[in-house]
């Protein structure tokens, strides 16, 4: 049972233009949402996190839109660079009632920028 | 200020034999995580321990697969007689104590993996 989806396999973006990554949960008790970018041979790396009370959060070129209604999230990448050409994947946690701070992860989208 | 460390970053074993990947958290980090990574696919959860205890292994298979995080020393996944669909990225991720943070989410720290690959 896949509880973090994220059904775009590939993207592909020009240097400069904005870069939209989806993500789809089904789990409403879902407290927290991240975002981690992974270069080949690399571990994941974190980028952003949004709370499931809040609707946006911003760090620099990088917005995390949620909508809790659709039970979906975005990452905005404005404006996209090459350096940012890597997989990036989606996390959710629970922390209660579960009591595991566990992170579930989606499948990744790569993303790649061309100039 | 050392990340997670994890060790070897390659191994290769023949079918049978036993597999033990290392993880060393970072440092002021209690909790630590075993997420694999098949090929062409995304992380999966394995297992999450503190210190001595296995808090949550809802993950691991059922066979073969055990891990630990004595109180020396780093945390050990152990995969017994391999086979060759255990080939995949092992990632280790360290956190701290929940407790000890104000807020905000659970911000797990990855490691650079350690890629098993099975003959």
């Amino acid at each position: 049972d896949q509880q973090v989806k994220q059904n775009s396999p590939s993207l592909s973006v020009q240097e400069g233009r904005i870069s939209i990554l989806n993500c789809d949960y089904t789990n409403s008790m879902f407290d927290y949402f991240l975002w981690y970018k992974k270069y080949p041979a690399e571990g994941p790396t974190f980028l952003i996190s949004i709370s499931s009370i809040k609707d946006k959060n911003e760090d620099g070129r990088f917005t995390v839109f949620l909508n809790k209604s659709a039970k979906h999230l975005s990452l905005h990448i404005v404006p996209s660079q090459p350096g940012d050409s890597a997989v990036y994947f989606c996390a959710a946690s629970s922390y209660p009632p579960y009591n595991t701070d566990k992170l579930i992860f989606g499948t990744g989208t790569r993303l790649q920028v061309f100039p | 200020n050392a990340g997670v460390m994890q060790n070897p970053r390659h191994l290769v074993r023949r079918r049978g034999q036993e597999a033990r990947l290392r993880c060393s958290p970072m440092k002021g980090h209690s909790h630590v995580y075993w997420y694999r990574q098949l090929p062409e696919e995304g992380l999966k959860f394995m297992v999450y321990l503190q210190k001595e205890n296995i808090i949550d292994e809802s993950g691991m298979p059922k066979e073969r697969f055990s891990a630990e995080f004595p109180k020396e020393g780093p945390s050990i996944l152990r995969i017994q007689q391999v086979v060759r669909g255990d080939s995949a990225a092992y990632f280790c991720a360290s956190s701290p104590n929940r407790a000890d943070v104000s807020s905000g989410a659970n911000v797990l720290t990855f490691g650079a993996g350690s890629r098993l690959t099975v003959l």
